[in-house]
């Protein structure tokens, strides 16, 4: 398996700016999560899906983020307008079974960095 | 309170020692504790995962888990060079937990093992 695939690898935007934030899970994961990781403040939980329908967004920051998952395959996290304090690693992870007992298998990530 | 804390660290270990790493969650609700392993630039890698008291082993790591205390720990045998990273302690809470599924990280432990 690719394992789960996100795009860009690395984005460089100006303030005010939209950025959109790609991801494919693995084949056959129902769950998908979407965190961000800082030095500040490590590794986040933005938002989950399961079987394409948002769970928990409690960790999406302000209205300025937005998640979609259109189908099983695809997922997408939208920062409009972008701030410099946007600026991190964006990390999408799919899984196979329910949580609690499940693995989560992390993407290799998005560096973003707004101007 | 945090509700994963972990020692930042560095923590420096000779090549062929024991390293311990620890871990403290807040919620009692907790069910499911993994340990992922981060290289710098690269994504989390899940190298252990335990949900009952005690030992878990595999290779040269150990897992451990203490429910009462509220601890789980890693232990990595003869430590190499290559273990050098930062280890994240993950926990989830079980179902009809207000935060059920959510996966939350503690800051991660770096680890150094020098030659």
């Amino acid at each position: 398996d690719a394992g789960v695939i996100q795009s860009p690898r690395h984005e460089v935007t100006e303030m005010g700016q939209e950025v959109t934030l790609r991801c494919k899970p693995i084949s056959g994961h129902d769950y998908l999560f979407w965190y961000r990781q800082t030095m500040m403040r490590g590794l986040e939980l933005l938002i989950y899906f399961n079987n394409n329908v948002p769970i928990d967004d409690s960790g999406m920051p302000e209205d300025r983020f937005s998640a979609k998952m259109p189908n099983a395959s695809f997922s997408t996290l939208k920062i409009q307008p972008s701030e410099p304090r946007d600026s991190a690693v964006y990390f999408c992870a799919s899984s196979l079974l329910a949580p609690p007992l499940d693995t989560q298998y992390f993407g290799p990530g998005t560096r973003l960095t707004v101007l | 309170q945090k509700e994963v804390e972990q020692n930042s660290g560095p923590l420096s270990v000779p090549e062929g020692a024991i390293a311990s790493l620890n871990c403290t969650y807040s919620d009692r609700g907790s069910q499911s504790f993994f340990w992922y392993r981060q290289y710098s630039g690269k994504s989390p890698e899940l190298i252990m995962f335990i949900y009952s008291n005690g030992d878990k082993e595999d290779g040269r790591f150990t897992a451990q888990l203490n429910k009462a205390s509220q601890y789980v720990s890693l232990l990595i045998r003869d430590s190499q060079p290559s273990d050098s990273a930062t280890y994240l302690c993950a926990v989830k809470v079980g179902a009809g937990g207000t935060s059920y599924g959510k996966l939350t990280f503690g800051q991660g432990t770096i680890l150094t093992v020098h030659p």
